[in-house]
């Protein structure tokens, strides 16, 4: 079954750690993106990559950062810069075409106290 | 500055009869848009777009109506089931000029009682 894997679906850090949460496709999409969801806000995009080894900002990529070094893989770590980590984060992907629809992962519930 | 905008955080409409998100835009550039729908702890599925050289797309029970001169768009449900209660979300981006991004609502949630 193709699909984007997030795991894990809850994590829990301390204040002043980073942690990275990892995102896997096997859809054989050049695209991926991260969004982060908040109560009342909708989905924010963190950062997307076109292709392998290259990526862009997204609207809210302060105290992010990824890697895109595999096809399949997008990496996103949230690092102490980060001022409110504490979200739903949802890893997608598209086919490529600018106009595409995405197809998104179940999420990662990060909690950081 | 929110470009995309579901000024309804709930909706609540019985079975059978009809539902109607609606969402409006701010951006003339944006020239194609979705709708999404997410259940809680998943992420969000893919249900119907439009292109703005369109004013209406249908899929079954679902309906998009797009009006470009005043950069609204509804998506119509009917006849409404229990289980479409989820969260919409719209989403719109500017494909020939701004590069694609989707831009997302605040999503509706919509619960459709038996």
């Amino acid at each position: 079954d193709g699909g984007i894997t997030q795991s894990p679906k809850y994590l829990f850090r301390k204040e002043g750690q980073n942690v990275t949460l990892s995102c896997e496709q096997n859809l054989n999409h050049d695209a991926m993106y991260w969004y982060r969801q908040d109560p009342g806000q909708g989905l924010r995009l963190i950062y997307y990559s076109q292709i392998v080894n290259d990526f862009q900002k997204g609207d809210i990529a302060e105290g992010y950062s990824v890697s895109r070094e595999k096809k399949e893989s997008f990496p996103l770590t949230v690092t102490s810069a980060q001022k409110n980590p504490t979200a739903f984060y949802l890893c997608a992907s598209s086919s490529g075409p600018l106009n595409s629809p995405l197809h998104f992962g179940n999420g990662t519930r990060l909690t950081v106290t | 500055d929110q470009q995309v905008k579901q000024n309804s955080p709930s909706l609540s409409v019985q079975e059978g009869r009809i539902s109607i998100l609606n969402c409006d835009y701010t951006n003339s550039m944006f020239d194609y848009f979705l709708w999404y729908k997410k259940y809680p702890a998943e992420g969000p599925t893919f249900l119907i777009s439009i292109s703005s050289i369109k004013d209406k797309n249908e899929d079954g029970r679902f309906t998009v109506f797009l009006n470009k001169s005043a950069k609204h768009l509804s998506l119509h449900i009917v006849p409404s089931q229990p289980g479409d209660s989820a969260v919409y979300f719209c989403a719109a981006s500017a494909v020939h000029n701004q590069g694609g991004k989707l831009i997302f609502g605040q999503g509706t949630e919509l619960s459709v009682k038996p």
